[in-house]
């Protein structure tokens, strides 16, 4: 079965700082691997995805996530933080079989701090 | 273009009523989902529908739920005899295909008092 994890509830970073917001998954297979974002009152808009290639993504507003086959990891990063940035992200992952769908991790929120 | 259309943004209702709730997908987009956000909570998956392949309905939380989807495009969810743990923001997104990004509307904000 599929699943995905972000540990943390939320993540709090001083503006300017690096960041990185946590996701593990489990499929078997390849993943398909996906980070949304949610600012408040909307809904989410996608950010970034790996499907295959380079394990390092890069996405919008200077956001990237590096695929990690072995820690089955999906980490989202980026090297300094801006109060903008404060949001609700979402991790998701699809495995590669066609009745396979696209599973959300539960979030994290993210405060930045000025 | 248009994105994902949802209405109504807000539904308050009282227990006991029925309520629909109506997605407006991306003219193109063969796979349809909707999903529930509680406060505080993640992204639930409710159920998806792909092209002309019988839907996915693993996610419903019980039978007071169903959706269905006319001509692959717009859909519509419905709950029955609504409870107060039904009230959550109900999220519906599109995707060309099982694999692509998934376009998320505005969601529908569902009060049952």
């Amino acid at each position: 079965a599929q699943s995905v994890a972000q540990p943390e509830d939320q993540v709090n970073v001083a503006e300017g700082n690096p960041l990185t917001v946590k996701c593990t998954y489990s499929v078997s297979g390849n993943p398909y691997l996906f980070w949304y974002v949610q600012y408040p009152n909307r809904g989410l808009q996608f950010l970034l995805k790996y499907i295959t290639g380079d394990n390092l993504v890069k996405g919008s507003y200077g956001f990237e996530a590096e695929f990690n086959k072995s820690q089955t990891s999906f980490h989202l990063k980026k090297p300094s933080a801006l109060v903008s940035d404060s949001a609700l992200y979402f991790c998701a992952v699809r495995g590669m079989n066609r009745d396979d769908k696209i599973i959300f991790g539960k979030g994290t929120r993210l405060h930045i701090l000025p | 273009g248009a994105g994902v259309s949802q209405s109504p943004s807000n539904k308050v209702t009282e227990k006991g009523k029925d309520v629909e709730l109506r997605c407006d997908p991306i003219s193109g987009h063969t796979a349809l989902y909707w999903y529930r956000q509680s406060l505080g909570q993640g992204l639930e998956f409710l159920i998806y529908f792909q092209g002309n392949s019988a839907p996915d309905k693993s996610g419903l939380p019980s039978d007071r739920f169903s959706a269905e989807r006319t001509g692959g495009s717009v859909s519509t969810l419905t709950i029955q005899r609504t409870q107060q743990e039904d009230s959550a923001v109900y999220l519906c997104a599109s995707s060309l295909g099982l694999k692509n990004i998934q376009y998320f509307g505005a969601g529908t904000r569902l009060s049952v008092l």
